[in-house]
């Protein structure tokens, strides 16, 4: 029982384009969304969240998009860099009732390619 | 050190063999959880630990799961008789100390890769 979904399981962009990433979740006591990015044979690192009291951040190239009613999230990563190939997961928690647990519940992730 | 370091990076076991994984956080880090990640699969959280609290176990997916953090610091994942079932990447993630809603990234080690023959 996936919570947390990622039906995309690649992406091939083009460099200088525009990179879309999209995640669903079925949990609506999730307040918190995360998107990390993970190379081979490194842990995943953090880089962009959302609160779900807001419906954009953006931070660079990175922004991110809620939309609580559809229960969606995107990443959208403009311009997409050859350096920007690598797995993309989505991660949502429950802060206000998770108390100090954090725990994140993940996405399958999106393997994304940018091709130069 | 500057981020969390894991080791061993691979674990060959034989099925039936306990093996023991090592976290070392980022230092002042006061969180620290365990996840792992199955082939196909997305991160699956397992434990948590928090300063001096009683650590949430409730992702430990059966009884030959252990784990402890010694000294607030270092902390170690243990699979007893081991299973096939059990090879995954098993990562260690930590947290500075928490704001009630405020930020608080984690940072994850490299993983360990663990094979059970």
């Amino acid at each position: 029982d996936q919570q947390v979904k990622q039906n995309s399981p690649s992406l091939s962009v083009q460099e200088g384009r525009i990179s879309i990433l999209n995640c669903d979740y079925t949990n609506s006591m999730f307040d918190y969304f995360l998107w990390y990015k993970k190379y081979p044979a490194e842990g995943p690192t953090f880089l962009i969240s959302i609160s779900s009291i807001k419906d954009k951040n953006e931070d660079g190239r990175f922004t991110v998009f809620l939309n609580k009613s559809a229960k969606h999230l995107s990443l959208h990563i403009v311009p997409s860099q050859p350096g920007d190939s690598a797995v993309y997961f989505c991660a949502a928690s429950n802060r206000l009732n998770a108390g100090n647990n954090r725990k994140l519940i993940w996405g399958l992730g999106t393997s994304l390619a940018v091709n130069p | 050190g500057a981020g969390v370091s894991q080791s061993p990076s691979n674990k060959v076991t034989e099925k039936g063999k306990d093996v023991e994984l090592r976290c070392d956080p980022i230092s002042g880090h006061t969180a620290l959880y365990w996840y792992r990640q199955s082939l196909g699969q997305g991160l699956e959280f397992l434990i948590y630990f928090q300063g001096n609290s009683a650590p949430d176990k409730s992702g430990l997916p059966s009884d030959r799961f252990s784990a402890e953090r010694t000294g607030g610091s270092v902390s170690t994942l243990t699979i007893q008789r081991t299973q096939q079932e059990d090879s995954a990447v098993y990562l260690c993630a930590s947290s500075r100390p928490l704001v009630y809603l405020g930020t608080d990234t984690q940072y994850f080690g490299p993983g360990t890769r663990l094979t059970v023959l």
